[in-house]
This record gives C-alpha cells, structure tokens and sequence, in this order.
C-alpha cells in the first residue's frame, strides 16, 4: 500500500463546476500536509498547506482529517487555468516528504 | 519563481552512461533534497543534503550519489544509466531539514536511450 493515495483521475469538469480531491495517507506519524499544483512539464508549486481546522484560499478550501487520515481540496467555480495535477504531500519529519501521485484536473469549456 | 535553478533542463544519454544534474538553492537555504518523478507518478525522495552531507536517503540504488558545495548547490550524479531512470529529476530546497517547505527547481528532464 503507498503511503500517500490519491485518485489519478482524470477529472473532467465544466467550467464554474466545485470539484474535490481526496487523498488518504497511511503513517500516522505525519505531521504536515500539502497540496501542490503541477503543470504538464513543470516543477510541482505549492498550493496550499493543509490545517486541522480547515483553511481557505480564495476558491480553494483544503481540509484534514486526522481521525481517518485523509485530506482533502474543494475547487469551487473551477476555471480553465485550474487545469492541472494536484499533488498532495504527507510530511512526517527531516526529509520524509511523501507525495501522492497526482489527480488530473481537466476544466472544459 | 522560487529561485531555485538546474541545470541542464533536458538531457539525452544512452545505457550504461554516465550523467550530473546540478541545483542552485534558494538564497539563504542550506539543504537541498533531490527527487525523480517519472511519467504519472508523484516524486520520488532521492535523498538530501545539509551541510554538504547527505542526511537522509529514500529507495534509491548507490549508482545515486550526490555532493553539496560550500555555497549549498549540488549535484546528483547517476552511474551506469539504465531505461528506466529516464525521468524529471527535481531539486528542492529549504531552510533548513526540519523545515517543512520546500521550494522547487524547474527540474532537469533525462532520457536515457
């Protein structure tokens, strides 16, 4: 089992659509999380830190679950430039830096 | 951008060849982790540098080595290139090892032939 799970996708959505990504994670011991945008052929950029207590950027809202592990990204009045894989990373100490492998975000026009 | 640099951005080498990828840090950052991400995985931790030792190391075979200069660049080094190390190869840095953000290089894309 990896240690960081995520649905590879893709997602299709209409333009203005709220989409959401799950990703599950299996050491308990993580103490941080993220999710990071990746353009085709590009270096991963981070997106947002993940929070216990929730946290909103803009359009993006990201969630933690501790109890059953899981985090999660909710794209609301999805746009074009929002097409993407989002990458969503465990950390649990020095260097120990997980990623998932990615969700494919496809917004149509 | 996040000041993070590599060089080359694309590479072509056969079997068996050997290649170095080299990772500027972002200013004031003295550890740098290097990753590979082949075609739809998530990157895989190669191993990191702090202090110009290496300090952490994930599944990689020992033909993966490294260095970290004084000024916190580095270089990952492969030996004996194989097919399937054809891949993007990422450089992050970060304040320091314990911190939990890193910042990407724009990664160094190899193909081995």
């Amino acid at each position: 089992r990896k240690e960081v799970e995520q649905d590879p996708g893709p997602f299709n959505v209409p333009e203005g659509a709220t989409v959401a990504f799950n990703c599950t994670y299996s050491n308990s011991a993580s103490q941080s999380f993220f999710w990071y945008r990746q353009d085709c052929r590009k270096e991963p950029k981070l997106l947002m830190s993940v929070y216990s207590s929730g946290n909103e950027d803009g359009r993006f809202t990201a969630q933690l679950n501790r109890a059953s592990q899981y985090i999660s990204l909710l794209i609301r009045d999805s746009k074009l430039s929002d097409s993407a894989t989002y990458l969503c990373v465990a950390y649990s100490g020095t260097y120990k830096y997980i990623f998932g492998t990615g969700t494919r975000l496809k917004v149509l026009a | 951008e996040t000041g993070v640099t590599q060089s080359p951005t694309h590479l072509i080498k056969t079997r068996g060849q050997q290649v170095t990828l080299r990772c500027s840090s972002q200013s004031g950052h003295n550890t740098v982790s290097w990753y590979q991400q082949a075609l739809g995985q998530g990157p895989q931790f190669i191993f990191q540098y702090y202090r110009e030792e290496e300090n952490g190391r994930g599944n990689f075979p020992p033909r993966f080595s490294g260095l970290q200069f004084p000024n916190y660049s580095s270089e990952l080094n492969v030996n004996a290139l194989e097919l399937d190390d054809s891949a993007l190869y990422l450089c992050a840095s970060s304040l320091v090892p314990s911190s939990d953000e890193q910042y990407f290089g724009p990664g160094t894309r190899l193909t081995v032939t």
